[in-house]
This record gives C-alpha cells, sequence and structure tokens, in this order.
C-alpha cells in the first residue's frame, strides 16, 4: 500500500498567485514529514519537515506546510508563487522514530508562468 | 561547506555487468542512505548505513549491496546489472536521525 499520495500529476499557476501542492499519507501514528524540490537534472533539495508541535511548518524559499492530523494531509503553500518555483516537489513520509526510510510520493511537477 | 557528494555523474554499463557508485556525506553527518529514482516516479529507498553498518533495508534484492567507511563515505554495489536497474542513485546523508540532505546522483544506464 502506498503511504504517500500526490493527487496531482502538474499544478499550473500564475507568477504572484498562491500556489498548493496537495499531499496525503497513510501511515499510523505520528510520522515524520517532508517536503523536498527537485530541479532537472539536480539530485532533491529539502524545504521543511514536520516532526511534531505547531501544524504550520515553515520552511526555505518562503515556503510553508500545514499538517492536519485528521485528514491525513500534509499541504505545501507558497502565498506567492515565483518564475523559479517551477520544478518537481515531493512529499515524503517517514513512519516512527525507529523507521529511518524515507517514502516518497510520485510528485507533483509545478510550472509558474510568467 | 561542500554538501553531499557523488561520483561518477553518469555511468552506462551492460548487462551482467558489475557497478560501484560513491558518496562523500556532508560534513558532520553520520549516516548515509541510498535511494533508487526510476524515470517518472519517486525515489525508492534501497537502504541506509549507520556507524558501519546496514542499519535498515529497503525492498531490494540481494544483487545491491553497500559499504560504508569509517570517514562515513559510503559505496553502492550492484552486481548483474538488468536493463531495470537503469535509474538516478541518490545518496543522501543526515546526522542521527534528523533530516536527511540529498547529492546530485548517478545515472546509470544500463544497455
Amino acid at each position: 500500500a502506498q503511504s504517500v499520495a500526490q493527487p496531482e500529476d502538474q499544478v499550473n499557476v500564475a507568477e504572484g498567485n498562491p500556489l498548493t501542492v496537495k499531499c496525503t499519507y497513510s501511515v499510523s501514528g505520528n510520522p515524520y514529514l517532508f517536503w523536498y524540490v527537485q530541479y532537472p537534472n539536480r539530485g532533491l533539495q529539502f524545504l521543511l519537515k514536520y516532526i511534531t508541535g505547531d501544524n504550520l511548518v515553515k520552511g526555505s524559499y518562503g515556503f510553508e506546510a500545514e499538517f492536519n492530523k485528521s485528514q491525513t494531509s500534509f499541504h505545501l503553500k507558497k502565498p506567492s508563487a515565483l518564475v523559479s518555483d517551477s520544478a518537481l516537489y515531493f512529499c515524503a513520509v517517514r513512519p516512527t522514530s525507529n523507521d529511518y526510510k524515507l517514502s516518497f510520493g510520485a510528485g507533483t511537477t509545478v510550472t509558474v508562468r510568467a | 561547506d561542500a554538501g553531499v557528494t557523488q561520483s561518477p555523474t553518469h555511468l552506462i554499463k551492460t548487462r551482467g555487468q558489475q557497478v560501484t557508485l560513491r558518496c562523500s556525506p556532508k560534513s558532520g553527518h553520520d549516516t548515509v542512505s541510498w535511494y533508487q529514482q526510476a524515470l517518472g516516479q519517486g525515489p525508492q529507498f534501497i537502504f541506509q548505513y549507520y556507524e558501519e553498518e546496514e542499519r535498515q533495508r529497503g525492498n531490494f534484492p540481494d544483487r545491491f549491496s553497500g559499504h560504508q567507511f569509517p570517514n562515513y563515505s559510503s559505496e553502492l554495489n550492484v552486481n548483474a546489472l538488468l536493463l531495470g536497474d537503469s535509474a538516478l542513485y541518490l545518496c543522501a546523508s543526515g546526522f542521527r536521525d534528523r533530516e536527511q540532505f540529498f547529492g546530485p546522483g548517478t545515472r546509470l544506464t544500463v544497455l
């Protein structure tokens, strides 16, 4: 069973508009949640993580994510998108503190048009 | 401060051959994980090394093996290559069980 789902293969927004990339997970307990971004022919860059505490997590490059335990979601958001935000975004989950494996979603391609 | 580095950048092999990929973790990091990313997919966990031992393994056959050296660098070895092994191989390092930072990857093509 897939642990992480990114329901949208692609998200298209205009520059300056809000950007949301959706992620849901199906892991019980208190998982660790992460967002990474991948640019063409590059490795993954860490954006932010949720371990515990405040449900709104702030990360790099103006991104933030909201953890919702009842909906098992961890959506990535940016209030005002830039053309340079165009990339492939991955949500990942680590089930427990004793499980070191990151399970990734299939990825969402974000295109921000000028 | 250099981040995670991997070598080589690209590699072309033929079926049945063996390959070794190398990874140097970010300074201060002590864990190294390896992931396989097929085209159009998310990365899949191969294994993680900590204190020179394989701490956890994903759903990959024994053809995939690894090693971690005392300086925390790591190697990924793949024997008896199959066409389906063609992928981007990513190394990630971390400190203890904190977030992992990824290298640029090695693109392996099996012909």
